[in-house]
């Protein structure tokens, strides 16, 4: 089953307002949570991330919080340009003997200006 | 900037045919990983490796195979394909970064269409 939920999967805001994209995931043995960013016809870049001894992270604009005890990591825009306007995916990397990096199905952001 | 290729850019194929997807890394990564992305579904992990020599099944790997005869190469094989394997398939290498966590550089991306 799916192992990292992400909500919303369509996202449209206007210019200057905030975004909030919400991610869920099962795995308590899970230490780092990072946000990529895809714009149209490009490849997935990394933006942000966080990993588990911490509960939030900041950075240009960008928020990151984490709810460990509620299995739960969130992605904050603040001030939102159409230039943010793209897909977003979250991550979750459970580390390991079987390390591998799951993706959330992703949240298309559009800024309307 | 770590660097990522993959070849081909496009692909057309045909049913029960063999498509080979090519990926090369000069990050000196040990970890590479094959991704599908198809809409509603987001990335999807095919295979993964964590070295020459050494592959490992993701969360979808019915239908594929995958090589790493190198540090450099890891290749995703299709040996029958079909069309619901028509996609846009990314490789990425994975490095560890100043956070001390892993970060992954994508390639470009393939788009593979199965006839």
């Amino acid at each position: 089953g799916e192992q990292v939920e992400q909500l919303p999967s369509i996202l449209r805001v206007q210019e200057g307002s905030s975004a909030s994209i919400n991610c869920t995931y099962e795995n308590s043995a899970s230490n780092y949570f990072p946000w990529y960013k895809q714009e149209p016809g490009e490849n997935p870049k990394l933006i942000i991330d966080i990993r588990s001894n911490m509960e939030r992270k900041q950075t240009q604009g960008l928020i990151v919080l984490l709810d460990k005890k509620a299995k739960r990591f969130s992605l904050h825009i603040t001030d939102t340009q159409p230039g943010d306007s793209a897909m977003y995916f979250c991550g979750e990397y459970s580390g390991g003997s079987n390390a591998k990096l799951t993706f959330g199905k992703g949240t298309k952001l559009s800024v309307k200006s | 900037e770590a660097a990522v290729t993959q070849s081909p850019r496009n692909k057309v194929a045909v049913t029960g045919g063999k498509v080979t997807l090519s990926c090369n890394q000069t990050n000196n990564h040990n970890n590479m990983y094959w991704y599908r992305q198809d809409t509603g579904h987001g990335l999807r992990l095919i295979h993964y490796s964590y070295g020459a020599g050494s592959t490992e099944k993701g969360d979808i790997p019915d239908g594929y195979k995958a090589s790493r005869p190198s540090q450099e190469n890891f290749s995703l094989i299709l040996e029958l394909a079909t069309p619901s394997q028509t996609s846009v398939y990314f490789c990425a290498s994975g490095g560890w970064g100043g956070s001390s966590a892993e970060t992954l550089y994508f390639g470009s991306g393939t788009r593979l269409t199965v006839l």
